[in-house]
């Protein structure tokens, strides 16, 4: 079984510019995660999808990161203008219905803001 | 809101058995799980435990839950250089796919 596929897996920009990161969860799982990992701490969630609705976006910061899931498979998080502070790997993750076995993660983007 | 908290760092002789703990806030978890993040890797979930659980066992795995005390446990046994890893505890609470994690123990496995 195919794993959660994330592009690219490194990206550095400057500040001020904008991204994109594109995530491809695991076939058949209906909710996917966007995570945000800093340095030296754990994930601390984006947004999560269940199917093409958003289910919890509360901690997005929404005057700079969208985030869309269309087709209810797909999803792309993008990052617009980027700071120094976006610098992080930014985890996709996906889980199938009740997810009682947790969530799969993909291996990640790494975003430096220079 | 819900918090998680780790030691940071672990330290432990290859043969030993490491023991990494965790406690959390959440009264309503359901259920509580351990990952691993090697360097420059994803996290790859290990074991999970349901939250009317004790203690799971597989191979040199064995999570303890204490849910009085809100605190759970991940015993390795006979630890390999293999398993110097950063490890994650998270928790899901009722009602919600959303996990939770704590800032991670690095576990460092000395030869």
């Amino acid at each position: 079984e195919a794993g959660v596929a994330q592009s690219p897996r490194y990206k550095i920009i400057e500040k001020r510019q904008s991204v994109a990161f594109w995530c491809n969860p695991i076939s058949g799982h209906a909710t996917l995660y966007w995570y945000q990992q800093i340095l030296g701490q754990g994930p601390k969630l984006l947004i999560q999808f269940q199917n093409n609705g958003v289910v919890d976006d509360s901690q997005l910061p929404k005057d700079r990161f969208s985030a869309e899931r269309l087709k209810g498979v797909d999803s792309t998080l993008k990052i617009q203008p980027a700071k120094l502070e976006d610098s992080a790997v930014y985890l996709c993750a996906s889980v199938i219905g009740a997810g009682v076995w947790g969530a799969f993660f993909g291996q990640g983007t790494r975003l430096t803001v220079v | 809101g819900e918090d998680v908290e780790q030691s940071l760092f672990l330290s432990v002789r290859e043969g030993d058995s490491s023991v990494i703990n965790c406690t959390y806030t959440d009264s309503s978890s359901t259920y509580l799980y351990w990952y691993k993040q090697e360097p420059g890797a994803g996290l790859q979930l290990l074991t999970y435990i349901f939250s009317n659980m004790d203690m799971k066992q597989d191979q040199r795995l064995t999570v303890l839950l204490n849910k009085k005390d809100k605190h759970l446990s991940l015993r390795i046994a006979d630890t390999q250089t293999g398993d110097s890893a950063i490890y994650f505890c998270a928790e899901r609470g009722a009602g919600s796919y959303q996990l939770t994690f704590g800032k991670g123990t690095k576990l460092s496995v000395i030869p």
